[in-house]
């Protein structure tokens, strides 16, 4: 079974550009995540999508980010404009599913996009 | 708000040893904890999961236990090897509210086991 894919691997990207990853579920994952990582710190969620809705922004820094995932499937996250406090690894993660009540699935993380913001 | 704790940051033990990394949550309610390894350049990868309706879990050389009154939980790697040496994180879900489900993880464990 194919893990999650994520791409670029790395990018590097001057304060106030705009900079997208993208993100690859497993098959047939219908809850799919994005977690932003800094250095020396666990994963903290941004943005969770079920099939192609959202359930949870909460923590997404709406004034820069802004993530989609058309027809359910794969997701993009953009930022736009880059600040120096972005420099994170921005993680993709997918579960089977997310049941009512809370349920929670395994979630199987992709290798991550490392970003550099000079 | 919801917070994990993880103690210690660091932990360094001799091949063959054992290991513990010990979690406290602040949600009463979190029903779910699950342990992941994150290798150097990777993506953090699950180990082992306990759900609250059960006090301990075991798989091959790695357990988790958990107390639930005092909101602790923990992982425990026996026999140490150096392909353990990795960072390892604590999570716990949220218990409720519109994030119910979703994850609270720890700062992180970085285990060396030395040859």
């Amino acid at each position: 079974e194919a893990g999650v894919a994520q791409s670029p691997r790395y990018k590097i990207i001057e304060k106030r550009q705009s900079v997208a990853f993208w993100c690859n579920p497993i098959s047939g994952h219908a809850t799919l995540y994005w977690y932003q990582q800094i250095l020396g710190q666990g994963p903290k969620l941004l943005i969770q999508f079920q099939n192609n809705g959202v359930v949870d922004d909460s923590q997404l820094p709406k004034d820069r980010f802004s993530a989609e995932r058309l027809k359910g499937v794969d997701s993009t996250l953009k930022i736009q404009p880059a600040k120096l406090e972005d420099s994170a690894v921005y993680l993709c993660a997918s579960s089977t599913r997310w049941g009512s009540g809370g349920t929670q699935e395994t979630q199987y993380f992709g290798p991550g996009t490392r970003l550099l913001v000079l | 708000g919801e917070n994990v704790e993880q103690h210690p940051s660091t932990l360094s033990v001799q091949e063959g040893d054992s290991a513990v990394i010990k979690c406290t949550y602040s949600d009463s309610a979190s029903n779910y904890f699950p342990w992941y390894k994150q290798e150097l350049g990777k993506g953090p990868q699950l180990i082992i999961d306990i759900r609250s309706n059960v006090g301990e879990k075991k798989d091959q050389r790695i357990a988790v236990t958990l107390n639930k009154t005092a909101k602790h939980f923990s992982l425990h790697i026996t026999e140490t090897q150096p392909e353990d040496s990795a960072v390892y994180f604590c999570a716990a879900s949220i218990g409720y509210g519109g994030s119910q489900g979703n994850l609270i993880f720890g700062k992180g464990t970085k285990l060396s086991v030395k040859p």
